[in-house]
């Protein structure tokens, strides 16, 4: 069965700083991941998509991660994050040639930056 | 169309009552999701349907909830005999190009 595995529940930064979230899944095929952001009294919003070619993808607001196969990951970063970047970021992963299968999410990491 | 809607987006209702959520997809999006999320989780796969035809239901799918979606269109999520357990955010999703995007949520509290 596919799992996501957020390692950092809770991540404070100052303004400014890098961030690096981790996010491992277990599927032994083909996977496509993504990268969710719910910010506060908002619902959930796509960050940025993984399906296939160059593994560093690119999404909004600055943020980019790398898929690196060989070690299960897909690790989001920033490398100067604002104020307005405080939310919670889920990891998500969709196993399988079928993209608009199921997707699984990982428990989360509440970001919190200090002006 | 500016995306996925649900109705309610609150909920109150004591034990034992049945209450029924309603999802309207994105227009051209034949999937669509129904996920449950509570605090400090993530979203967990409730069920999901192509068009009409419900393809997979989560083992955290009691007898007590049904989601149909009877024209391919809308959906509805009902959850019978409702208990404390319940209450939580339940979110639906549609998608046609393997990115889900998701709607406000429903956010159910069972007294």
């Amino acid at each position: 069965a596919q799992s996501v595995s957020q390692h950092n529940h809770h991540v404070i930064l100052s303004e400014a700083a890098s961030l690096e979230l981790g996010c491992n899944y277990s599927y032994g095929g083909t996977v496509n991941l993504f990268w969710y952001v719910q910010y506060p009294g908002q619902h959930l919003q796509l960050l940025l998509k993984y399906f296939s070619g160059d593994p560093l993808v690119k999404g909004i607001k600055g943020f980019e991660a790398e898929f690196i196969k060989s070690k299960f990951s897909f690790n989001l970063r920033k490398p100067s994050v604002q104020w307005s970047d405080t939310a919670e970021y889920f990891c998500a992963v969709n196993g399988g040639m079928n993209r608009d299968d199921k997707i699984i999410f990982g428990k989360g990491t509440r970001l919190h930056i200090l002006p | 169309d500016t995306g996925v809607s649900q109705d309610p987006r609150h909920k109150i209702t004591k034990r034992g009552q049945n209450v029924t959520f309603r999802c309207d997809p994105i227009s051209e999006h034949n999937r669509l999701y129904w996920y449950r999320q509570t605090l400090g989780q993530g979203p967990e796969f409730l069920t999901y349907f192509q068009n009409e035809a419900q393809l997979e239901k989560s083992r955290l799918l009691s007898d007590r909830f049904s989601a149909e979606r009877p024209k391919g269109s809308f959906s509805t999520l009902e959850i019978q005999r409702t208990e404390q357990g319940d209450s939580a955010m339940y979110l639906c999703a549609s998608s046609s190009q393997g990115v889900p995007l998701f709607g406000p949520g429903t956010r159910l509290t069972v007294l």
